[in-house]
């Protein structure tokens, strides 16, 4: 089992529309999560960081985290063609090392 | 804030030779990350360094690959000698501690071994 799982993809949102990213982890003891946006040949670029079950908002960007179900979820309201890009989700296990786990991401894109 | 820098941008080389990456990470930043990210995938943890120590590189392939953070700075990573399937983008990272919030990412280099 791969310790942070994404959809690949692609997801084709019209625009305007919400977006509605999904990530499953396997670590239960996972504290912190992360949200990144990677433009193609770019470097991933931090968008959302989320510590406590629930949402969080900023801007059009919710992140949604459930630690019983072990799942993590990115929501994009008023889709806009900017958005399009790779979405990779991001987990900070445990453990001294506090390293950072990458899933694969999920590739968007927002049609007009 | 100047953000990370990374050297060379971009680099081709053939198999079996040896290619190496610079990274000099925000200032003040004591924890320093490699990535390795092949097309299509998520970035990949190499080495982590905590000032100039080294904290976790399980996942170093050290056959090949070495890394150095001397004076707690600037790093190198090392691949030697290259195979074809090190093409790839290796990605330095840096955060304040450990605990802090997330990573800054350089702009990368991009490896094509032929």
């Amino acid at each position: 089992q791969k310790e942070v799982e994404q959809n690949s993809g692609p997801l084709s949102v019209p625009e305007g529309a919400i977006a509605s990213l999904n990530c499953t982890y396997s670590d239960r003891g996972s504290q912190s999560f992360f949200w990144y946006r990677q433009y193609s040949g770019k470097s991933p670029e931090l968008i959302m960081f989320i510590y406590s079950n629930g949402d969080k908002e900023d801007g059009r960007f919710t992140a949604q985290l459930n630690k019983a179900s072990q799942y993590v979820s990115l929501l994009i309201r008023d889709s806009q063609p900017s958005d399009s890009a790779t979405y990779l989700c991001a987990v900070n296990l445990r453990g001294s090392a506090s390293k950072i786990i990458f899933g694969s991401g999920t590739r968007l894109s927002i049609r007009p | 804030e100047a953000g990370v820098a990374q050297s060379p941008r971009y680099k081709i080389i053939e198999k079996r030779q040896s290619v190496a990456f610079w990274c000099n990470p925000i200032s003040g930043h004591a924890t320093l990350y490699w990535y390795q990210q092949i097309l299509g995938q998520g970035p990949k943890l190499l080495i982590q360094f905590q000032n100039n120590g080294v904290v976790d590189d399980s996942q170093l392939p050290k056959d090949r690959f070495s890394a150095e953070r001397l004076k707690g700075v600037d790093s190198t990573l090392k691949i030697q000698p290259a195979k074809l399937e090190d093409s790839a983008v290796y990605l330095c990272a840096s955060r304040e501690y450990t605990g802090s919030y997330g990573y800054t990412f350089g702009s990368g280099t991009r490896l094509t071994v032929v």
